[in-house]
């Protein structure tokens, strides 16, 4: 089946810790981000990848790093999460450069940050 | 620059009654626009799309959209609303020549019974 797959579902951790949302798609797609999603402000892009190794910033990237070894993957990373990153985070991923390409959405993760 | 916005944050529907999400963007380009749907604690599903192939797309779920260049409006609309529609819909923009999708706030739909 194709999909993406976002890994924790839900994560609460301290301010400091360091942690890491996995992102997989198993859609060849080149094209992967990240989202946020807080209430009122429907999804912003934090980063996005282009091919491997390509990554660029989005509309919110501070505080967060992205990387893209493998056109599969693209973990996010929060070296030193803070309070106002507790949000809801989608990865997803799209074929090609193509206008009438919709982007596939993860199911999500839900992180608080405490 | 483009933006999307949905002008109303919540809408509340009696089942069985029409359903009007409006949606309004601004683009410098000709865009692609889409509608996904997120059911609570799900991810979000394509609901359509416009390409310029047609200005009235029709979607899953009876759900269809109308783009409408001169008033700048891509509004969805379902003519019978089922309990299971009770979702937040965002309406979505794609520039012409990058992979930048550009969300609208979001709007929580309600169905009464």
């Amino acid at each position: 089946e194709a999909q993406v797959t976002q890994n924790p579902r839900y994560l609460i951790t301290v301010t400091g810790k360091k942690l890491t949302v996995t992102c997989s798609q198993n859609m060849n797609h080149e094209y992967m981000s990240w989202y946020r999603q807080d209430p009122g402000l429907g999804l912003r892009q934090i980063y996005y990848s282009m091919n491997v190794e390509v990554t660029d910033k989005g509309d919110v990237p501070e505080g967060y790093k992205v990387s893209r070894k493998e056109k599969r993957n693209f973990p996010l990373i929060l070296e030193s999460p803070s309070p106002n990153q507790t949000s809801l985070y989608f990865c997803a991923s799209s074929p090609r450069r193509q206008m009438n390409t919709e982007a596939f959405f993860g199911q999500g993760t839900r992180l608080t940050v405490v | 620059a483009q933006s999307v916005t949905q002008l109303d944050s919540h809408v509340s529907v009696s089942e069985g009654t029409p359903v009007l999400l409006r949606c309004n963007y601004s683009s410098s380009y000709s865009p692609s626009l889409f509608w996904y749907v997120q059911h609570p604690n799900k991810g979000l599903q394509l609901l359509l799309k416009y390409t310029s192939a047609a200005t009235l797309v029709k979607g899953i779920n009876g759900f269809e959209a109308e783009f409408k260049k001169s008033e700048t409006s891509f509004h969805l609309t379902k003519p019978s609303a089922h309990m299971s529609d009770a979702a937040e819909y965002f309406c979505v923009v794609r520039l012409i020549a990058g992979n930048m999708l550009t969300f609208g706030g979001g709007t929580r739909l309600m169905v009464k019974p």
